[in-house]
C-alpha cells in the first residue's frame, strides 16, 4: 500500500499571502489529522477530519482551516500568513481515528514565510 | 488534560549497545494508547511501536520494545543493538477518547545520536 502523501514538500510564501496544503491518506483510511511542528512549540494538533466532517480542532486561530473530500483526501488552508506560521506541517491518517489506532504520517510540507 | 513528558533532550549511545528513552504520561482516561515515533532529519514521522492501556504484556517490534509501567505512568522505549541509522528524534505520544479525542499529544522529543 502506498503511504500518506503530501504536496507540496516545500513552500515559500510572504506575509499576508495564503497557502493550501494537500494530503492523500493511505487507501482505506478515512480519518485525516493535521499537525504543526515548530522548534519552539513542538508538535501541535490542528484538526481532524472523518467522512468530510471536522470532529476536533486544536487551539489555532481561524486563519487555519481545512476540509476533507469524499475520497478522504484533505486540504488545509492558512490565510493571511504570519512569520510565525513557518513550520513543518504533517498530515496523518488512520482507519477511523479511534484512540487505539496508529496514525501514519506523511513526509510533511515545510512552509517558510518571509 | 493529557500530558507527555520526555526529560532527555539528547542522548548518546555506542553502536550495538542498548538504549532506553524515557517517557512519562498523565491522563485521567482509563483507556488510552501510547505510541513512539522516530523522526529523521528528513522530517517524516515513522511509527515504531504501540501499547494499549489494557495490554497485559509489553509491546515489542523487532529491536524496539516498550517498558510499560502503568502504576508509574511510564512508557519507556528500549532500542536494542543500536545502529547508526537509529540517529534521529524520538517522540512519545498518547491518544485517549477523552477531551481531545482523535488526536495525538506529543512530548518534546529526545534526540538520539549513535556513535560508531
Amino acid at each position: 500500500k502506498a503511504g500518506v502523501t503530501q504536496t507540496p514538500r516545500y513552500l515559500i510564501k510572504t506575509r499576508g499571502q495564503q497557502v493550501t496544503l494537500s494530503c492523500s491518506p493511505i487507501s482505506g483510511h478515512r480519518s485525516v489529522s493535521w499537525y504543526q511542528q515548530t522548534p519552539g512549540q513542538g508538535l501541535q494538533f490542528l484538526f481532524e477530519y472523518f467522512s468530510e466532517t471536522q470532529r476536533n480542532k486544536g487551539n489555532f486561530p481561524g486563519r487555519f482551516s481545512g476540509r476533507q473530500f469524499s475520497n478522504s483526501r484533505s486540504e488545509m488552508n492558512v490565510s493571511t500568513l504570519e512569520l510565525g506560521d513557518s513550520a513543518l506541517y504533517l498530515c496523518a491518517s488512520s482507519l477511523q481515528g479511534a484512540h487505539q489506532e496508529t496514525q501514519y504520517f506523511g513526509p510533511g510540507t515545510r512552509l517558510l514565510v518571509l | 488534560a493529557q500530558k507527555i513528558t520526555q526529560t532527555q533532550p539528547g542522548m548518546f549511545v555506542q553502536e550495538k549497545e542498548a538504549v532506553t528513552l524515557d517517557c512519562t504520561y498523565d491522563t485521567s482516561d482509563p483507556s488510552y494508547g501510547l505510541f513512539w515515533y522516530k523522526q529523521p532529519s528528513s522530517g517524516e514521522m515513522i511509527f515504531l511501536i504501540y501499547q494499549g492501556s489494557y495490554d497485559q504484556q509489553n509491546a515489542t517490534e523487532g529491536r524496539y520494545s516498550l517498558n510499560f509501567q502503568k502504576a508509574r505512568k511510564s512508557a519507556n522505549l528500549v532500542i536494542s543493538a543500536s545502529q547508526l541509522g537509529d540517529s534521529a528524534m524520538y517522540f512519545c505520544a498518547m491518544s485517549s477518547p477523552g477531551a481531545g479525542s482523535y488526536q495525538l499529544t506529543f512530548g518534546k522529543g529526545t534526540k538520539l545520536s549513535v556513535i560508531p
